[in-house]
Protein backbone atom coordinates (compact mmCIF):
# COMPACT_ATOMS: atom_id res chain seq x y z
CA UNK A 1 0.00 0.00 0.00
CA UNK A 2 1.53 3.39 -1.47
CA UNK A 3 -0.68 5.71 1.08
CA UNK A 4 -1.83 7.49 -2.05
CA UNK A 5 -5.71 6.70 -2.56
CA UNK A 6 -7.97 7.12 -5.52
CA UNK A 7 -11.32 7.44 -5.92
CA UNK A 8 -13.52 5.40 -7.99
CA UNK A 9 -12.02 2.63 -8.34
CA UNK A 10 -13.85 2.19 -11.88
CA UNK A 11 -15.73 4.56 -13.48
CA UNK A 12 -18.36 3.79 -16.27
CA UNK A 13 -19.68 6.42 -18.58
CA UNK A 14 -21.22 7.88 -21.60
CA UNK A 15 -19.87 10.09 -24.62
CA UNK A 16 -20.05 13.91 -23.84
CA UNK A 17 -20.19 13.33 -20.35
CA UNK A 18 -18.28 14.90 -17.93
CA UNK A 19 -16.60 13.38 -14.60
CA UNK A 20 -14.59 13.84 -11.65
CA UNK A 21 -11.00 11.74 -10.46
CA UNK A 22 -10.38 12.35 -7.41
CA UNK A 23 -6.76 11.63 -5.70
CA UNK A 24 -5.77 12.05 -1.75
CA UNK A 25 -1.63 11.91 -1.50
CA UNK A 26 0.29 10.09 1.03
CA UNK A 27 0.31 11.93 4.49
CA UNK A 28 2.83 14.66 4.03
CA UNK A 29 3.50 14.74 0.55
CA UNK A 30 3.00 18.50 -0.93
CA UNK A 31 3.19 17.15 -4.76
CA UNK A 32 0.68 15.28 -6.57
CA UNK A 33 0.99 14.15 -10.53
CA UNK A 34 -1.86 12.68 -12.55
CA UNK A 35 -1.18 10.01 -15.02
CA UNK A 36 -3.39 8.34 -17.86
CA UNK A 37 -2.47 5.05 -18.88
CA UNK A 38 -3.50 3.70 -21.97
CA UNK A 39 -2.99 1.10 -24.16
CA UNK A 40 -1.99 2.84 -27.29
CA UNK A 41 -0.04 5.48 -25.72
CA UNK A 42 1.36 4.03 -22.87
CA UNK A 43 1.63 5.56 -19.45
CA UNK A 44 1.77 9.65 -19.74
CA UNK A 45 2.13 12.36 -17.36
CA UNK A 46 -0.75 14.69 -17.55
CA UNK A 47 0.34 17.33 -15.07
CA UNK A 48 1.67 18.53 -11.76
CA UNK A 49 0.61 20.30 -8.86
CA UNK A 50 2.63 21.24 -5.89
CA UNK A 51 1.19 22.77 -2.68
CA UNK A 52 -1.94 23.84 -4.88
CA UNK A 53 -0.34 25.72 -7.66
CA UNK A 54 0.54 24.22 -10.87
CA UNK A 55 3.82 23.00 -11.20
CA UNK A 56 4.31 21.17 -14.94
CA UNK A 57 2.02 20.38 -17.79
CA UNK A 58 2.44 17.37 -19.66
CA UNK A 59 0.37 15.71 -22.23
CA UNK A 60 -3.40 17.03 -20.83
CA UNK A 61 -5.91 18.11 -23.59
CA UNK A 62 -7.57 21.46 -22.90
CA UNK A 63 -10.93 19.25 -22.36
CA UNK A 64 -9.11 18.01 -18.82
CA UNK A 65 -8.31 20.25 -16.07
CA UNK A 66 -7.44 19.54 -12.52
CA UNK A 67 -6.59 21.40 -9.41
CA UNK A 68 -5.38 20.67 -5.43
CA UNK A 69 -7.36 22.00 -2.65
CA UNK A 70 -5.93 23.38 0.51
CA UNK A 71 -6.36 20.08 2.02
CA UNK A 72 -3.66 18.84 -0.81
CA UNK A 73 -5.88 16.25 -2.40
CA UNK A 74 -6.20 16.89 -5.92
CA UNK A 75 -9.20 16.04 -8.33
CA UNK A 76 -8.86 15.71 -12.00
CA UNK A 77 -11.80 16.62 -13.80
CA UNK A 78 -12.57 15.27 -17.96
CA UNK A 79 -15.28 16.55 -19.51
CA UNK A 80 -16.83 16.13 -23.26
CA UNK A 81 -15.83 12.53 -22.62
CA UNK A 82 -14.84 10.74 -26.25
CA UNK A 83 -14.25 6.46 -26.40
CA UNK A 84 -10.46 7.57 -26.71
CA UNK A 85 -10.22 8.68 -22.79
CA UNK A 86 -11.37 5.22 -21.95
CA UNK A 87 -7.87 4.58 -19.75
CA UNK A 88 -6.55 3.41 -16.44
CA UNK A 89 -5.72 7.13 -14.81
CA UNK A 90 -3.29 7.34 -11.94
CA UNK A 91 -2.34 9.56 -9.13
CA UNK A 92 1.18 9.59 -7.83
CA UNK A 93 2.64 11.95 -4.91
CA UNK A 94 5.96 13.15 -3.66
CA UNK A 95 7.10 14.80 -1.08
CA UNK A 96 7.81 18.19 -2.70
CA UNK A 97 7.71 19.20 -6.26
CA UNK A 98 11.74 17.92 -7.66
CA UNK A 99 11.85 15.46 -10.73
CA UNK A 100 14.41 13.48 -8.60
CA UNK A 101 11.82 12.35 -6.03
CA UNK A 102 10.32 8.97 -5.80
CA UNK A 103 6.68 8.94 -6.24
CA UNK A 104 3.99 6.78 -5.08
CA UNK A 105 1.40 5.70 -7.33
CA UNK A 106 -1.96 5.03 -6.21
CA UNK A 107 -4.31 2.17 -7.63
CA UNK A 108 -5.51 4.38 -9.86
CA UNK A 109 -9.07 5.05 -11.70
CA UNK A 110 -10.38 2.86 -14.88
CA UNK A 111 -12.42 4.98 -17.18
CA UNK A 112 -14.69 3.74 -19.91
CA UNK A 113 -16.53 5.66 -22.24
CA UNK A 114 -19.24 3.76 -23.96
CA UNK B 1 12.86 16.43 -27.78
CA UNK B 2 12.99 13.84 -25.15
CA UNK B 3 12.72 10.37 -25.01
CA UNK B 4 12.21 6.94 -23.09
CA UNK B 5 12.58 3.44 -25.32
CA UNK B 6 12.28 0.28 -24.18
CA UNK B 7 12.93 -1.84 -27.17
CA UNK B 8 11.71 -5.17 -25.60
CA UNK B 9 7.78 -5.28 -25.22
CA UNK B 10 7.51 -8.89 -24.12
CA UNK B 11 10.05 -11.12 -22.09
CA UNK B 12 10.03 -14.48 -21.09
CA UNK B 13 12.26 -15.69 -18.61
CA UNK B 14 12.85 -19.35 -16.79
CA UNK B 15 13.16 -18.99 -12.71
CA UNK B 16 16.79 -18.48 -11.65
CA UNK B 17 18.12 -17.25 -14.45
CA UNK B 18 19.16 -13.29 -15.01
CA UNK B 19 17.25 -10.73 -16.65
CA UNK B 20 18.38 -7.59 -17.66
CA UNK B 21 15.96 -4.74 -19.49
CA UNK B 22 17.02 -2.29 -22.02
CA UNK B 23 15.92 1.54 -21.80
CA UNK B 24 17.41 3.98 -23.79
CA UNK B 25 16.75 7.79 -23.66
CA UNK B 26 17.28 10.62 -25.52
CA UNK B 27 18.03 14.19 -23.17
CA UNK B 28 20.04 16.89 -23.55
CA UNK B 29 21.84 16.95 -20.21
CA UNK B 30 21.75 13.91 -17.50
CA UNK B 31 18.57 13.32 -16.88
CA UNK B 32 16.86 11.89 -13.42
CA UNK B 33 16.64 8.08 -14.64
CA UNK B 34 13.99 5.89 -12.70
CA UNK B 35 12.96 2.19 -13.21
CA UNK B 36 9.32 1.46 -12.04
CA UNK B 37 7.33 -1.97 -11.59
CA UNK B 38 3.56 -2.62 -12.29
CA UNK B 39 1.89 -5.74 -11.16
CA UNK B 40 -1.40 -6.65 -12.59
CA UNK B 41 -3.94 -4.19 -11.00
CA UNK B 42 -1.69 -2.86 -8.89
CA UNK B 43 -0.09 1.05 -9.20
CA UNK B 44 3.82 1.30 -9.79
CA UNK B 45 6.61 0.84 -7.59
CA UNK B 46 10.12 2.50 -7.46
CA UNK B 47 12.63 -0.02 -7.85
CA UNK B 48 15.71 2.51 -7.85
CA UNK B 49 16.76 5.61 -9.38
CA UNK B 50 20.15 7.36 -10.88
CA UNK B 51 20.86 10.72 -10.18
CA UNK B 52 25.00 11.19 -10.30
CA UNK B 53 27.84 9.57 -8.75
CA UNK B 54 28.56 6.12 -9.12
CA UNK B 55 26.57 4.26 -12.13
CA UNK B 56 25.69 1.00 -11.01
CA UNK B 57 22.69 1.68 -8.22
CA UNK B 58 21.16 -1.00 -6.31
CA UNK B 59 17.54 -1.01 -5.40
CA UNK B 60 15.00 -3.53 -3.94
CA UNK B 61 14.19 -6.48 -4.54
CA UNK B 62 17.23 -7.67 -5.74
CA UNK B 63 17.60 -5.27 -9.13
CA UNK B 64 20.44 -3.14 -10.14
CA UNK B 65 20.82 -0.48 -13.19
CA UNK B 66 23.52 0.63 -14.39
CA UNK B 67 23.68 3.60 -16.23
CA UNK B 68 26.19 4.26 -19.03
CA UNK B 69 26.30 8.42 -20.60
CA UNK B 70 27.86 6.97 -24.05
CA UNK B 71 24.78 4.53 -24.65
CA UNK B 72 22.68 6.79 -23.28
CA UNK B 73 21.22 3.39 -21.40
CA UNK B 74 19.92 2.83 -17.81
CA UNK B 75 19.44 -1.18 -18.14
CA UNK B 76 17.90 -2.76 -15.57
CA UNK B 77 19.38 -5.97 -14.19
CA UNK B 78 18.87 -8.94 -12.19
CA UNK B 79 21.07 -12.10 -11.33
CA UNK B 80 18.33 -14.67 -10.53
CA UNK B 81 14.71 -14.10 -11.04
CA UNK B 82 11.83 -15.15 -8.79
CA UNK B 83 8.16 -15.75 -10.21
CA UNK B 84 7.28 -13.15 -7.99
CA UNK B 85 9.39 -10.80 -10.06
CA UNK B 86 6.64 -11.49 -13.19
CA UNK B 87 5.17 -7.90 -13.66
CA UNK B 88 5.35 -4.89 -16.13
CA UNK B 89 8.67 -2.53 -16.00
CA UNK B 90 8.67 0.72 -16.70
CA UNK B 91 11.77 3.39 -16.80
CA UNK B 92 11.10 7.05 -16.68
CA UNK B 93 12.98 10.47 -17.25
CA UNK B 94 12.60 13.21 -15.21
CA UNK B 95 13.76 15.88 -17.45
CA UNK B 96 14.83 19.15 -15.28
CA UNK B 97 15.19 21.71 -17.09
CA UNK B 98 12.30 21.24 -20.05
CA UNK B 99 9.80 22.12 -16.98
CA UNK B 100 9.78 19.12 -14.77
CA UNK B 101 8.08 17.23 -17.21
CA UNK B 102 8.31 12.94 -16.82
CA UNK B 103 8.69 10.59 -19.72
CA UNK B 104 7.67 6.67 -19.60
CA UNK B 105 8.98 3.75 -21.73
CA UNK B 106 5.82 1.84 -23.25
CA UNK B 107 7.28 -0.75 -20.84
CA UNK B 108 8.57 -4.48 -20.88
CA UNK B 109 6.23 -7.20 -20.08
CA UNK B 110 8.27 -9.87 -17.86
CA UNK B 111 6.84 -13.27 -18.02
CA UNK B 112 9.00 -15.71 -15.49
CA UNK B 113 7.54 -19.66 -16.11
CA UNK B 114 9.04 -22.45 -13.60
Amino acid sequence: DSGVTQTPKHLITATGQRVTLRCSPRSGDLSVYWYQQSLDQGLQFLIQYYNGEERAKGNILERFSAQQFPDLHSELNLSSLELGDSALYFCASSVDSGVYNEQFFGPGTRLTVL
Amino acid sequence: AQSVTQPDIHITVSEGASLELRCNYSYGATPYLFWYVQSPGQGLQLLLKYFSGDTLVQGIKGFEAEFKRSQSSFNLRKPSVHWSDAAEYFCAVGARNTGNQFYFGTGTSLTVIP
